[in-house]
């Protein structure tokens, strides 16, 4: 069964700062998906990632694909209060989604 | 159109119980799924529908679950004699022909606590 692992599952950052969410997973695939999910509440699709190599970007975040390393990575610049929420990445395969275990983010003012 | 929609939002039922969930797919996506999502992990599969053909079950679907897509346009997910495990919050997806180029959008969701 696919696996996907993200890293870490907790970030606490003060506003203003960068960081980077990891996603590894097990298998090949060249479809990768990130979600935000504010509490309570369903998944918001933020980036389809469709090929190696694939970057996309959106205000604050950017997000990246490496099939070969079967790795995603999440890229936050300047982070603010907004942002807060836990981000889910998932991977497109057989007739199926797989999603990795969250990383939930705390934005500090 | 405005979306996925999952009715109800909320569902407290008492164990052994059946319920009933309804998930309204966004009216030009063919494909729909079921998920669920238990407090701090990740959607897990549940089952995929291809039009009204149910296409696909995961093992977590025991055979106390049963989902429907009649017509290929809503779809209902019914849980039977219902347990405490059971609790979760069920989300349903939609997306259209061609699926993973799209991702899926997903729907409020329904929150199932069985007491």
């Amino acid at each position: 069964e696919l696996k996907v692992e993200q890293n870490p599952l907790f970030l606490s950052m003060q506003e203003g700062k960068n960081y980077t969410i990891y996603c590894n997973y097990s298998t090949t695939s060249d479809r990768l998906y990130w979600y935000r999910q504010d509490p309570g509440k369903s998944l918001e699709s933020l980036f389809v990632l469709l090929s190696n190599g694939a970057v996309k970007q959106e205000g604050r975040l950017m997000a990246s694909l490496d099939t070969k390393a079967r790795l995603s990575t999440l890229h936050i610049t300047a982070a603010v209060h907004d942002l807060s929420a836990t981000y889910f990445c998932a991977v497109d395969y057989g007739n199926q989604f797989y999603f990795g275990t969250g990383t939930s983010l705390t934005v500090i003012p | 159109d405005t979306g996925v929609s999952q009715d109800p939002r909320h569902k407290i039922t008492k164990r052994g119980q059946n319920v009933t969930f309804r998930c309204d797919p966004i009216s030009e996506h063919n494909r729909l799924y079921w998920y669920r999502q238990t407090l701090g992990q990740g959607p897990e599969f549940l089952t995929y529908f291809q039009n009204e053909a149910q296409l696909e079950k995961s093992r977590l679907l025991s055979d106390r679950f049963s989902a429907e897509r009649p017509k290929g346009s809503f779809s209902t997910l019914e849980i039977q004699r219902t347990e405490q495990g059971d609790s979760a919050m069920y989300l349903c997806a939609s997306s259209p022909p061609g699926g993973g180029l799209y991702g899926y959008t997903f729907g409020s969701g329904t929150r199932l606590t069985v007491v």
